[in-house]
């Protein structure tokens, strides 16, 4: 089946940093979501990519998809403390979810 | 209403209990989903429903486990006989017609 590997697993910056996660497919995509999960709480949806080459803005995050539509990437300027949390993307398939792993933002005290 | 609802918040019940966990999805919506999530790791499909079909039962993980939706709106899991493996976040989400999926609280489920 379908498969999405996301990377990295954690990543810890120090506030004002910049925070990048990336998501892989050897497959083409239709499209890619991605959520965001604060600590405690639910995914909560961020954005949906559909075209070849798509880029996206989010105030302080860019969404990316690949040319080929096999990766994706969310890249957040100047991290602040609201921006904690786990960061997923997801691949809709046959109406199910295929989701990564997640990347989990930490802000360096 | 204005978003996904999920009840019981907390389930804690003993090793071979049944239990069953509430899922009421925002209005109107079509399509109904449940997810399980470990610590650390992203939702794992268990099943969906458009309307009241099931259309894909194919995440649920043994027998034990069974879903419904019989009026096309409030759904329910059902694990029987639980077991202390059972123990996770049970997330329910719902979609109009299969576009961007918003989720619920979640139930957490111990099994002691």
């Amino acid at each position: 089946g379908q498969q999405v590997m996301q990377i990295p697993q954690y990543q810890h910056v120090q506030e004002g940093e910049d925070f990048t996660t990336y998501c892989n497919s050897s497959t083409t995509l239709s499209n890619i979501q991605w959520y965001k999960q604060r600590p405690g709480g639910h995914p909560v949806f961020l954005i949906q990519l559909v075209k070849s080459g798509e880029v996206k803005k989010q105030k302080r995050l860019t969404f990316q998809f690949g040319e080929a539509k096999k990766n994706s990437s969310l890249h957040i300027t100047a991290t602040q403390t609201t921006d904690v949390g786990t960061y997923f993307c997801a691949v809709d398939s046959n109406y199910q979810l295929i989701w990564g792993a997640g990347t989990k933002l930490i802000i360096k005290p | 209403g204005a978003g996904v609802s999920q009840s019981p918040r907390y389930k804690v019940t003993k090793r071979g209990q049944d239990v069953a966990l509430r899922c009421d999805p925002i209005s109107g919506h079509v399509s109904l989903y449940w997810y399980r999530q470990a610590l650390g790791q992203g939702p794992e499909f268990l099943t969906y429903f458009n309307y009241e079909a099931q259309q894909d039962k194919s995440g649920l993980p043994n027998d034990r486990f069974s879903a419904e939706r019989p009026e096309g709106s409030i759904s329910t899991l059902t694990i029987q006989r639980t077991e202390q493996r059972d123990s996770a976040m049970y997330r329910c989400a719902s979609s109009w017609s299969g576009g961007t999926q918003y989720f619920g609280p979640g139930t957490r489920l111990l099994v002691l």
